[in-house]
């Protein structure tokens, strides 16, 4: 199986900051990578696909790069709305894995 | 708008099994797998597996193979998880989503279903 580890597991930042978060994957991925944002109480939702396309209706702040075994997900100036956890997920073999997630939380 | 419409929470006592449906609209079913995936109480995403409603192929996480098993019914455009064998570990909430191939690109979850809480409890 291929594990994914994301980093930091938690961060606080204020709103208007550059977030990034980073995704290993303990083998490599090539670039079928995503990312999803997940509220509490509410559905996960689908950011970055294919490690840096931009999903349908998400804001331009978010973007994704990498491929192989490393991966970011960039949040260019951080909203109120973007408090959060989110979770990189790859779909190069099954099981499709998770990172464990990072939460993001208000400085 | 995809639409993906899931039963209501469930409890159960540990032995048992529990059926989790979700209902698509909006889409050709047919065209797009679906998977399933929990969340335990302070824990994160876990993906238990995939369907295709095309062909009825099947690929399921290991630690559940045996447990669970996946249907659908393309008369209804409904998807099923079923569990059995249910242990207090099993409590989560299940969520159902589509899956969408990019060629080359792999797979991604693109709408989900709202969540369904089964609790595991004697």
């Amino acid at each position: 199986d291929i594990q994914m580890t994301q980093s930091p597991s938690s961060l606080s930042a204020s709103v208007g900051d550059r977030v990034t978060i980073i995704c290993r994957a303990s083998q490599s991925s090539s670039t079928y990578l995503n990312w999803y944002q997940h509220k509490a109480g509410k559905a996960p939702k689908l950011l970055i696909y294919a490690a840096s396309s931009l999903q349908s209706g998400v804001p331009s702040r978010f973007s994704g790069s990498g491929s192989g075994t490393d991966f970011t997900l960039t949040i260019s100036s951080l909203q109120p709305e973007d408090f959060a956890t989110y979770y990189c997920q790859q779909s190069f073999s099954t099981p499709w894995t998770f990172g464990q997630g990072t939460k993001v939380e208000i400085k | 708008q995809v639409h993906l419409v899931q039963s209501g929470p469930e409890v159960e006592r540990p032995g048992a099994s529990v059926m989790v449906s979700c209902k698509a609209s909006n889409y050709t079913f047919i065209n797009y797998g679906i998977s399933w995936v929990r969340q335990a109480p302070g824990q994160g995403l876990e993906w238990m597996g995939w369907i295709s409603p095309y062909n009825g192929n099947t690929k399921y996480a290991q630690k559940l193979q045996g447990r669970v098993t996946m249907t659908t019914d393309t008369s209804t455009n409904t998807a099923y998880m079923e569990v059995r064998s249910l242990r207090s570990d099993d409590t989560a909430v299940y969520y159902c989503a589509r899956a969408r191939d990019f060629f080359g690109s792999g797979t991604s979850f693109d709408s989900w279903g709202q969540g369904t809480l089964v609790t595991v409890s004697s």
